[in-house]
């Protein structure tokens, strides 16, 4: 099955600076990479998406880049702000297959 | 937020108890999941539904039942509660395709004693 390892665990960034996180997967199949935003309390936010047909995304202060050759893509957001503050999942799919697997997250922390 | 509430938020329950939680939508969407969130393990499937009485078991379904005898509900259910089996629950729907574009609900946080 389908195996993603997301990296860092913790990022820690100053307000202002940009925040990668790096994801890569197994499964050569996978053709759909969502990325999902979790604040304290809360569920899942779905933040941005990627498909295997495209290479970049942006949405606003957001981007994902995905590289099908190297099996990885990457979230970016730039101008951090304190409100950036949260776990961050990444995960892939085989679109319309039974199971979404999630890396094991980021915790993200933006200081003022 | 898409139409997702689950019920309860919070239970504390004790162990070998039956426990039955809900989701409920109103977008009248075709998949609905059930995941569990545990520390280092991060999300991970239990059941899913691809449509009304149509189940299947996701990653970590031992212990588990569900049931979905409408659109808009999906059911959990722990036939008899184990410590094991204290976690944030998270319910998820999705209408265009399978586990694409998918929206979670806010959680259920069940504590089996």
């Amino acid at each position: 099955g389908e195996n993603v390892e997301q990296h860092p665990s913790t990022l820690s960034v100053q307000e202002g600076d940009s925040a990668v996180i790096k994801c890569t997967y197994s499964d050569s199949a996978s053709n759909y990479f969502p990325w999902y935003k979790q604040e304290l309390g809360k569920g899942p936010q779905l933040i941005i998406d990627i498909r295997s047909n495209v290479g970049e995304k942006k949405d606003q202060r957001i981007a994902v880049t995905l590289n099908k050759t190297a099996k990885h893509f990457s979230l970016h957001i730039t101008e951090t702000q304190p409100e950036d503050s949260a776990v961050y999942f990444c995960a892939a799919t085989v679109s319309g297959y039974s199971t979404l697997t999630f890396g094991k997250g980021t915790m993200l922390l933006v200081s003022p | 937020d898409a139409g997702i509430t689950q019920s309860p938020r919070h239970k504390v329950t004790e162990t070998g108890t039956p426990v039955t939680l809900r989701c409920h939508q109103t977008e009248n969407h075709r998949y609905m999941y059930w995941y569990r969130q545990d520390p280092g393990h991060g999300l991970r499937l239990i059941h899913y539904s691809y449509g009304v009485k149509d189940t299947d078991k996701g990653e970590v379904s031992d212990g588990y039942s569900v049931s979905r005898s409408k659109t808009e509900d999906f059911l959990l259910t722990l036939e008899s509660a184990t410590s094991s089996q204290t976690s944030v629950y998270f319910c998820a729907i999705s209408g265009k395709e399978m586990n694409t574009e998918a929206f979670f609900g806010q959680g259920t946080r069940l504590t089996v004693v």
